[in-house]
């Protein structure tokens, strides 16, 4: 059974650097059919997509976020990470990992259990 | 970007009923719609993928249809397990969006 599990730290200071992992367990991360997703939701709100990237290092960013935000994959370790960089409060939410399946028509088909992230100093 | 809208935003409805919630995309995004479940404090479900596909293990009572701009999920007889927030997204072009939800809760 597939599992994606998030960690990283729960508060992060304004102007610094949001880092997250995902470490997939049940899957390889090197599998051709699928990307590997960050998703967001801020308080109250509803999803936001930030990136996907591939095994391969291909990456595809939201626009709103591109100039921030880097995504990478380790196979090695068959997990993946999100760096977003000056936060601000405003980047306060609750960040999923998801399994990005290309073939099932773009959808996020398994997902992280989610982690709060605070933006406070 | 392709702005998704559901409606309503939120809606009371008994056990049994029939319900359904709309997503409408901005612009044609084919059969590119999913639906997500989510319960609060827990991760988005997928539910339904390319408009009309059940995804394995739900429910069949679960029901996507639409193209083009207009989508419909319909829920046949609501089961206490089912109220929870509701989102579209469309996977028809990056970035991929999300409709703002609709509520489900009971009457």
């Amino acid at each position: 059974q597939l599992q994606l599990q998030e960690s990283g730290p729960g508060l992060v200071k304004p102007s610094e650097t949001l880092s997250l992992t995902c470490i997939v367990s049940g899957d390889s991360i090197s599998s051709s059919s699928n990307y590997w997703g960050w998703i967001r939701q801020p308080p109250g709100k509803g999803l936001e997509w930030i990136g996907s990237a591939y095994y391969s290092g291909s990456t595809d960013y939201n626009p709103s976020l591109k100039s921030r935000v880097t995504i990478s994959v380790d196979t090695s370790k068959n997990q993946f990470s999100l760096k977003l960089s000056s936060v601000t409060a405003a980047d306060t939410a609750v960040y999923y990992c998801a399994r990005h399946s290309i073939f099932g028509g773009n959808n996020f088909d398994y997902w992280g259990q989610g982690t709060q992230v605070t933006v406070s100093s | 970007d392709i702005q998704m809208t559901q409606s309503p935003s939120s809606l009371s409805a008994s056990l049994g009923d029939r319900v359904t919630i709309t997503c409408r995309a901005s612009q044609s995004i084919s059969s590119y719609l999913n639906w997500y479940q989510q319960k609060p404090g827990k991760a988005p479900k997928l539910l339904i993928y390319v408009a009309s596909i059940l995804q394995s293990g739900v429910p069949s009572r679960f029901t996507g249809s639409g193209s083009g701009t207009d989508f419909t999920l319909t829920i046949s007889s609501l089961q206490p397990e089912d109220f929870a927030t509701y989102y579209c997204q469309q996977s028809y072009s990056s970035p991929y969006t999300f409709g703002q939800g609709t509520k489900l809760e009971i009457k």
